[in-house]
């Protein structure tokens, strides 16, 4: 069975501090991504990733970074957190050849 | 770029009703997804579809990837409260290659008692 795993299904940061979220599949997929969800906004694509220590910004990248050192975990970092980074995020891998994304639970991140 | 448009965005519905729901895209797909998120948790990934006119089943989910290639459908027979929760649809990637899915709005589904 495939299996995305977000290391946190709820957080609550304080505005300013580094957040690390984790994300490890074990299915060996290439691409992995990062999402986030909002009320009437739908998912919002923030990095992916094609390979170990490659990245590509999404369509909201700003105020995240991303890290891929190993080819199983995918982590997005807030690197000053805000609160209008509240929300729901969402990890997602799939292979180069198919289509199909699998998620993670995701993981709601309060900022106060 | 590429844009789905789902509809429709919330549906009440009676436990034992019968559910359909839709995706329109600005250009052709050659593959649709539907996936369904409950509260709280990750999107699930219910169905796909590679072929123009398929119609592929899941229990009682039923899905077809419409003839145009720019819309795909999904269907709920006999509707019971654990099918409620967001449907969304996804077709390939934008950018193709490695980029994320397109993905529609979702459709929220509401069962009363």
């Amino acid at each position: 069975d495939v299996k995305v795993t977000q290391s946190s299904r709820y957080l609550v940061k304080r505005t300013g501090e580094k957040v690390f979220l984790e994300c490890v599949q074990d299915m060996d997929h290439e691409n992995m991504f990062w999402y986030r969800q909002d009320p009437g906004l739908g998912l919002r694509l923030i990095y992916f990733s094609y390979d170990v220590k490659m990245k590509e910004k999404g369509d909201i990248p700003e105020g995240y970074s991303v890290s891929r050192e190993k080819k199983e975990r995918f982590s997005l970092i807030l690197e000053s957190a805000s609160t209008n980074q509240t929300s729901m995020y969402l990890c997602a891998s799939r292979t180069s050849r198919n289509t199909e994304a699998f998620f993670g639970q995701g993981t709601r991140l309060t900022v106060v | 770029g590429q844009q789905l448009n789902q509809s429709p965005q919330s549906m009440f519905i009676q436990e034992g009703e019968d559910v359909s729901m839709n995706c329109t895209s600005s250009s052709i797909f050659n593959t649709w997804l539907w996936y369904k998120q409950d509260p709280g948790e990750g999107p699930v990934l219910l169905i796909a579809l590679y072929k123009a006119g398929e119609l592929t089943s899941n229990g009682r989910l039923t899905a077809q990837f419409g003839i145009t290639r720019k819309d795909s459908f999904l269907n709920i027979s006999a509707s019971i409260p654990s099918d409620v929760g967001i449907y969304f649809c996804a077709g390939p990637p934008r950018g193709g290659g490695a980029d994320g899915l397109t993905f529609g709005k979702g459709t929220h589904l509401i069962i009363q008692p």
